[in-house]
């Protein structure tokens, strides 16, 4: 099975531009979860989505926002860039979307704001 | 709230000796608990993960943690550490009650690995 595909891998930006991240997740699973990786802060969560609705949401400002195809397939946007919203975003999805469930990790998008 | 704490920022080992990271956690409910892996400009790999069936969890590549509920941890071992250990491990809890999927990271423990 192919594992968690997110795109792109890299990508610059500049402040106030806006970006959109896409994620895979793994064939037949339905819950896709967004994270933020930062030095400082390090990773935290920012959204979950299940059957097209997001489900659990972390403490971040409204310019960041998500959303889930029939496919299960993801993305997530970010408005108004700031220079602290460079990160490492990771994706990661699993099938049913219970706690117990194992989460699978894409490889991230790196995303640079100058 | 739930979180997690672990406990050495940063550890070396050298090749051939055990591994130790400590990780401790806080939850108002009986947790899963994970760890996962992360090589340099990679993603995240799960290790193992603890969901109230036997309190010792085994792992892959040799890694195994035990849960222990009286003192809130779940620290991770190898009894050989291997150059290809070098990279970070976060101690991860899951919270149960969420209606989904929602993970709480702890800061991450970058191993050294010195041959």
């Amino acid at each position: 099975k192919a594992g968690v595909t997110q795109t792109p891998r890299y990508l610059i930006k500049t402040r106030g531009q806006q970006v959109t991240l896409s994620c895979s997740p793994i064939s037949g699973h339905r819950s896709v979860s967004w994270y933020q990786q930062t030095p400082g802060q390090g990773l935290q969560f920012l959204f979950e989505y299940f059957s097209e609705t997001q489900r659990n949401k972390g403490n971040f400002p409204g310019r960041f926002s998500g959303r889930q195809f029939s496919n299960s397939r993801s993305e997530m946007n970010v408005s108004t860039l700031e220079l602290g919203d460079s990160a490492l975003y990771l994706c990661a999805s699993s099938y049913s979307g219970i706690g117990t469930d194992t989460q699978y990790f894409g490889p991230g998008t790196r995303l640079t704001v100058l | 709230a739930q979180s997690v704490t672990q406990l050495d920022s940063h550890v070396s080992v050298s090749e051939g000796t055990p591994v130790l990271l400590r990780c401790n956690y806080s939850s108002s409910y009986s947790p899963s608990l994970f760890w996962y892996v992360q090589h340099p400009n990679k993603g995240l790999q799960l290790l193992l993960k603890y969901t109230s069936a036997a309190t010792l969890v085994k792992g892959i590549n040799g890694f195994e943690a035990e849960f222990k509920k009286s003192e809130t941890s779940f620290h991770l071992t190898k009894p050989s550490a291997h150059m290809s250990d070098a990279a970070e491990y976060f101690c991860v809890v899951s919270d149960l009650r969420a209606a989904g999927n929602k993970l709480t990271f702890g800061g991450g423990t970058r191993v050294l690995v010195k041959p």
